[in-house]
């Protein structure tokens, strides 16, 4: 069966450097979310889409940035990278949101700044 | 706001043996739904088990069950007959109405050979 894909795999990238990470959804499911998990940490919501619309926030920094497109994948754009920003980023996607539909996750983009 | 809370950080168990890890929640909301999720060493976020609150019945997976407590707010995940690759963190979430998974801290599963 098919399931989420994320790229890139790895990510290095330098302080203050900009960063993108890519979230091919499951096909049909039209909902993306974004989750960060650093070091020992349980996952922190980011942000979420639904039909290309920006549905719900959390706690997501003003130098980060996402969309989604009219394909249905996402993108979360990372401006001025901070060392702090040093986590793995999942995207997680649903066939329909707002029902406590299963959310599958990608494998995650592991991000590193020097 | 809603609250996962799993306290024990870390369990062992021998092969082939039960396992209960536990999980409370606090919530206002009355329609809503828990999760366990597995992270082995590669990180995957793998589902293991749903539950939708407003079922009276445990939702069930293979060697995995879990114990729904409603009134007391405790979502507990029993894996039985353990196997080595149930070597992994352990994650309880819960999500509302506004659909984000809310996670506990989640818990280190060791099985022993």
């Amino acid at each position: 069966a098919a399931g989420v894909i994320q790229s890139p795999r790895h990510l290095i990238k330098e302080k203050r450097e900009t960063a993108t990470l890519k979230c091919y959804p499951i096909p049909r499911h039209d909902t993306v979310y974004w989750y960060q998990q650093g070091p020992g940490q349980d996952p922190q919501f980011l942000i979420s889409f639904y039909e290309k619309m920006q549905s719900d926030k959390g706690s997501i920094p003003d130098r980060f940035s996402a969309q989604q497109f009219s394909d249905y994948h996402s993108e979360l754009n990372m401006s001025s990278l901070e060392l702090g920003d040093s986590a793995l980023y999942f995207c997680a996607t649903a066939e329909v949101w707002g029902r406590g539909d299963t959310q599958y996750f990608g494998p995650g983009t592991r991000l590193t700044v020097l | 706001a809603q609250t996962v809370t799993q306290s024990q950080p870390e369990m062992s168990v021998q092969e082939a043996e039960t396992v209960t890890l536990s999980c409370t929640y606090d919530t206002s909301e009355s329609n809503y739904y828990l999760f366990w999720y597995k992270q082995p060493p590669s990180r995957q976020m793998i589902l293991v088990i749903r539950q939708e609150a407003y079922k009276q019945q445990n939702a069930t997976e293979n060697r995995f069950s879990v114990n729904f407590q409603k009134a007391a707010k405790s979502f507990s995940l029993k894996i039985s007959d353990s196997q080595l690759g149930d070597t992994a963190m352990y994650f309880c979430a819960y999500t509302g109405a506004n659909s984000k998974l809310t996670f506990g801290k989640g818990i280190t599963l060791s099985v022993r050979p």
